[in-house]
Formats: C-alpha cells, sequence, structure tokens
C-alpha cells in the first residue's frame, strides 16, 4: 500500500490563495486514483469537499476547487475565510484507498 | 438524502470479538462499493476495508487481514465489519462510507483496553 504524503501544515491569510498536495509514494498522481478531499473540524465527522478530482459537493463553497499539479492531486482554496481553518485529508483510490496524513490549515 | 448509521462499538478487551453494523438509507445500497474506515483520537483517518457492490471484491488494510471480516447485506441494505483478535491499537471511532460521494456516518467507538 503507497503512503500519500501532505504537507503537515499551511497558514493562509484571510481572502489568500493557498494550495494543497496529495501524492503518492508509488505513482503519479491521476484522474485513475479519483482524488478525494476531506475536511474536517474539531468534534465533527470529515466531510468531502471534492471527489474524481475536481467535482464539487452541493455544500462545497466554489472558492474550493480540485486538480492535478505536477503529477499531485492539490486542493486550492482561493479567498480563504475564517471558518475555513480546520484539517484537510486526501484520499486515492487504487486496488485499495489510502488517507494522506492530513494538512492543517491555519487561517491567520 | 444518502443516511448510513453505524452501531456496534464498545469496550473490549484485547483479543476480543466486536461486530459492527451500518444501516444504509437514501440510496441504491446494492451499486455502489462501501468501506469501513476509522479515526484513532487525534489521529487522522485509516482506511480499513472495502467491498464491492455484489461482495464479489474484497480489499483490506495489511494489519488487519486475517482479524477483521467485511461483509454486506444487499436485502438489508447493511454493512458489516466482523472484528477479531482485537488490539489495543485497534482502538478508534468506525464509520461506514460510501465510496462514490465520500458519504460518511456518524462512527461507532471502539475501545480495545484490558
Amino acid at each position: 500500500q503507497p503512503v500519500v504524503t501532505q504537507e503537515p501544515s499551511l497558514t493562509v491569510s484571510p481572502g489568500g490563495t493557498v494550495t494543497l498536495t496529495c501524492g503518492s509514494s508509488t505513482e503519479s498522481v491521476t484522474d485513475l486514483l479519483y482524488p478525494y478531499w476531506f475536511q474536517q473540524k474539531p468534534g465533527q465527522v470529515p466531510r468531502a469537499l471534492i471527489f474524481d478530482t475536481s467535482n464539487r459537493h452541493s455544500w462545497t463553497p466554489a472558492r474550493f476547487s480540485g486538480s492535478l499539479l505536477g503529477g499531485k492531486a492539490a486542493l486550492t482554496l482561493s479567498g480563504a475565510q475564517p471558518e475555513d481553518e480546520a484539517d484537510y485529508y486526501c484520499l486515492l483510490y487504487g486496488g485499495y484507498r489510502v488517507f494522506g496524513g492530513g494538512t492543517r490549515l491555519t487561517v491567520l | 438524502e444518502v443516511q448510513l448509521v453505524e452501531s456496534g462499538g464498545d469496550l473490549v478487551q484485547p483479543g476480543g470479538s466486536l461486530r459492527l453494523s451500518c444501516e444504509a438509507s437514501g440510496f441504491t445500497f446494492n451499486k455502489y462499493w462501501m468501506s469501513w474506515v476509522r479515526q484513532a483520537p487525534g489521529k487522522g483517518p485509516e482506511w480499513v476495508a472495502n467491498i464491492k457492490e455484489d461482495g464479489s471484491d474484497i480489499h483490506y488494510l495489511d494489519s488487519v487481514k486475517g482479524r477483521f471480516t467485511i461483509s454486506r447485506d444487499n436485502v438489508k441494505n447493511s454493512l458489516y465489519l466482523q472484528m477479531s483478535s482485537l488490539r489495543v491499537e485497534d482502538t478508534a471511532v468506525y464509520y461506514c462510507l460510501r465510496d462514490y460521494g465520500g458519504w460518511w456516518g456518524q462512527g461507532t467507538l471502539v475501545t480495545v483496553s484490558s
């Protein structure tokens, strides 16, 4: 099972833009790994923001977008809001499903 | 609306067994892969196992192979996780997950302790 890597922590200013990435130890991330992005706030269940690389759920704010960038999956937040402060986890769907270790995003 | 309701979590001694259940509603259960995911206190989520729509394809996290068994009943719209030879490190909230779209239940707590 591959190791999925994410930045442990990132900080973004309110209104700013930040990109979180998700890489695999065994291969470049492509659409065939159907990258997912989950947001988790303290005491809450993780909630999917992005599925299949770039598809938003109905509840996902438009300021979140998913893409592929340099062999990794990427989650870009444009116009960060205080309520976006959370942990973000990616999930790759190979034969196995593997979560990344998560990125703690601070809006400051 | 997709709903997933887990049950069966409990305090169990090391070496013990437990069976988790997940009741699904709001979607056609037999058309989706389903997974179990766990999250230990203060840690990130960890995928545990998944099962194909008709149960014909199953995958496990290496550390649970031979100890955990995932199954489903498409008549009862239910997903199960039979856990045996439980270890302290299996302590976590266990979530039922619909693979497509990433829908989660509210979770059930499994505590393995003497």
